[in-house]
């Protein structure tokens, strides 16, 4: 079981550029969500999903583009990164349909536009 | 919208002393209170929770309590040690919590000096 798994762990682009972070649960895990986490703001939801085929916006949607093809995957798209997208993103899964509200993080992906 | 304020944002302590984080949130339907733990550069990792149909819970050192008139609920660590020194994230559940997400207070950076 290997839980949340991001990649890449760290990444830097250039102002303009476009990238996919990765995020894979294999807990069977219906809701994903992706956060940006910026010091002093705590953790701002972007994305999230309750299941395959299914997505909704979250508190800063603006710049990122989400899909939910599987229940195990659950991509991040920048679409032309600019500086304020410079954060630590984390992506997250629970059950809550099962009764589990947690959730388990990913470890992180740093990012970093210049 | 909905909102969870958290104080102290930094808080030092003595070895073996007890430290309080206190959150409050606004959405009086929110039924689901978890507490994260993050260590410099690591994922946040769920350390307690708590449901509205209990006042308070505890594991070993650590204990939450939950007040719902008031919309407020509290982290207590007694007998701190310095492995204890990390951020702590409060959050709490929109709505009733089917959905899946999460709105995460501001962060308490714990500091235990020994």
């Amino acid at each position: 079981n290997a839980g949340v798994t991001q990649t890449p762990k760290f990444q830097v682009l250039k102002t303009g550029q476009s990238m996919t972070l990765q995020c894979a649960q294999d807990m069977n895990h219906e809701y994903m969500s992706w956060y940006r986490q910026d010091p002093g703001m705590g953790l701002r939801l972007i994305h999230y999903s309750v299941g395959a085929g299914i997505t909704d916006q979250g508190e800063v949607p603006n710049g990122y583009n989400v899909s939910r093809s599987t229940t195990e995957d659950f991509p991040l798209r920048l679409l032309s990164a600019a500086p304020s997208q410079t954060s630590v993103y984390f992506c997250a899964s629970s059950s809550p349909g099962q009764g589990n509200y947690g959730y388990t993080f990913g470890s992180g992906t740093r990012l970093t536009v210049v | 919208g909905e909102n969870v304020e958290q104080h102290p944002s930094t808080l030092s302590v003595q070895e073996g002393d007890s430290a309080v984080i206190k959150c409050t949130y606004s959405d009086s339907a929110s039924n689901y209170f978890p507490w994260y733990k993050q260590e410099l550069g690591k994922r946040p990792q769920l350390i307690i929770d708590i449901r509205s149909n209990v006042g308070e819970k505890k594991d070993q050192r650590i204990a939450v309590t939950l007040n719902k008139t008031a919309k407020h609920f509290s982290l207590h660590i007694t007998e701190t040690q310095p492995e204890d020194s990390a951020v702590y994230f409060c959050a709490a559940s929109i709505g009733g919590g089917s959905q899946g997400n999460l709105i995460f207070g501001k962060g308490t950076k714990l500091s235990v000096k020994p």
